[in-house]
């Protein structure tokens, strides 16, 4: 079974606060891939996770950090929030085999007021 | 460094034409492309992939594009516009196939 499922669908924080956004995959692979949607925009690499460790990391502060479960869930973190981090947060994983191209969830739609 | 440009940020076509959607790539080594397709509130969706070998890709929904090393393009192509067509478009480029870079986004609407 493939599918990337997260949670939740919709969020609304105030800045300065921390959010936690949610990524379950059912490809069976130990590859995780989080990017950020800004309205209009093309999804921009945040970072990656490889059997739990951080292994690629784009343009993005420290204040953004992930974890990544033995059970192929993921979490990506957001500290301090600011008005900018308003945006689509999208989890993407491979099918297997990972030549068949990565498999990306509906994504969290992120709100900072 | 790896970019893509897509050149057109809306496109529209009547139901019926042909959909040309551009996507321009910039790589220091042998690309992967992909083309995927967003609608409304949803994820990406892939729509086809180019990794090596035929140059002429085939994807879902009667949609193709052709990987041109020389003009360093890859534009999706549809004979026929269905007004289901009507989303939004990403081309991306990778050269690990891992970590993706994305266009801006070409936003097709199919007239009736």
């Amino acid at each position: 079974e493939t599918g990337v499922t997260q949670s939740p669908t919709h969020l609304i924080k105030t800045r300065g606060q921390q959010v936690t956004l949610r990524c379950s995959s059912q490809s069976g692979h130990n590859t995780v891939s989080w990017y950020q949607q800004a309205l209009g925009q093309g999804p921009q690499f945040i970072f990656q996770y490889y059997r739990e460790e951080e292994n690629g990391r784009g343009n993005f502060p420290p204040r953004f950090s992930g974890l990544q479960f033995p059970n192929y869930s993921s979490e990506l973190n957001v500290n301090a929030l600011e008005l900018d981090d308003s945006a689509l947060y999208l989890c993407a994983s491979p099918e297997l085999p990972a030549t068949t191209g990565y498999t990306f969830g509906s994504g969290t739609r992120l709100t900072v007021v | 460094a790896q970019s893509v440009t897509q050149l057109g940020s809306h496109v529209s076509v009547s139901e019926g034409a042909l959909v040309l959607l551009r996507c321009n790539y910039s790589s220091s080594v042998p690309p992967y492309l992909f083309w995927y397709v967003q609608y409304p509130n949803q994820g990406l969706q892939l729509l086809l992939k180019y990794t090596t070998g035929a140059t002429l890709v085939k994807g879902i929904n009667g949609f193709e594009a052709e990987f041109k090393k020389s003009e360093t393009s890859f534009h999706l192509t549809k004979p026929s516009a269905h007004m289901s067509d009507a989303a939004e478009y990403f081309c991306a480029v990778s050269n690990t196939g891992n970590q993706f870079y994305f266009g801006t986004g070409t936003s097709l609407t199919v007239i009736p």
